[in-house]
């Protein structure tokens, strides 16, 4: 079993829906929890960062943790074209330095 | 462009053959990162620099597969005796010490082909 466990989709939604996105992992010691977008053939680009649990927002972007469930989300609001793009939940413990990224999901917004 | 660069976007190489790619990270960083990311799959650590320092490497970094990072600036990637399962994109980020894995920026990455 994987450590982090995200639905591959794809997933297409109509432009303007709200998008929810979400990630399970085993590992309690993930204490930094992030979504990286990447775009086809060019290298991850971060986009949200959270501490341990709670909510963050960042314009149409909220991310939220849930550590007692061991659950992150993404939430896109008024979802745009240009979101189309694979979305990669990644983590990691206090004091490492490596990313664990669940598998990624292909996400697509149509016009 | 100030962000992490790689080189070269594209190689396709037969088995057997060896190759390097190279990374220059974002000038001020001092923590070097290097991932391996398959078709549908979310990348996966492969190892990492402080300054010239090799401080981790994953099992994945079998024998054939060598890092360095000479002058604590620029790393490159050597992977020797090529194999068909090593066909993928090979990914470089950059961090500040203090920000840790959390403020990793990654490059565009490498793509290996082998035939």
């Amino acid at each position: 079993q994987k450590e982090v466990e995200q639905d591959p989709g794809p997933l297409s939604v109509p432009e303007g829906a709200i998008v929810s996105l979400n990630c399970t992992y085993s590992n309690s010691a993930f204490q930094y929890f992030m979504w990286y977008r990447q775009y086809s053939r060019k290298g991850p680009e971060l986009l949200m960062y959270t501490y341990s649990s709670g909510n963050k927002e960042d314009g149409r972007f909220t991310a939220q943790v849930d550590k007692s469930s061991k659950y992150i989300s993404l939430f896109i609001r008024d979802s745009q074209p240009s979101d189309s793009a694979t979305y990669l939940c990644a983590m990691s413990a206090r004091g490492a330095q490596k990313l664990v990224f669940g598998q990624g999901t292909r996400l697509t917004i149509n016009p | 462009d100030t962000g992490v660069s790689q080189d070269p976007r594209h190689k396709i190489t037969k088995r057997g053959q060896n190759v390097t790619f190279r990374c220059d990270p974002i000038s001020e960083h001092n923590r070097l990162y290097w991932y391996r990311q398959t078709l549908g799959q979310g990348p996966e650590f492969l190892t990492y620099f402080q300054n010239e320092a090799q401080l981790e490497k994953s099992r994945l970094l079998s024998d054939r597969f060598s890092a360095e990072r000479p002058k604590g600036s620029f790393s490159t990637l050597e992977i020797q005796r090529t194999e068909q399962g090593d066909s993928a994109m090979y990914l470089c980020a950059s961090s500040l010490e203090l920000a840790g894995a959390r403020g990793q920026f990654f490059g565009p990455g490498t793509r290996l082909t082998v035939l």
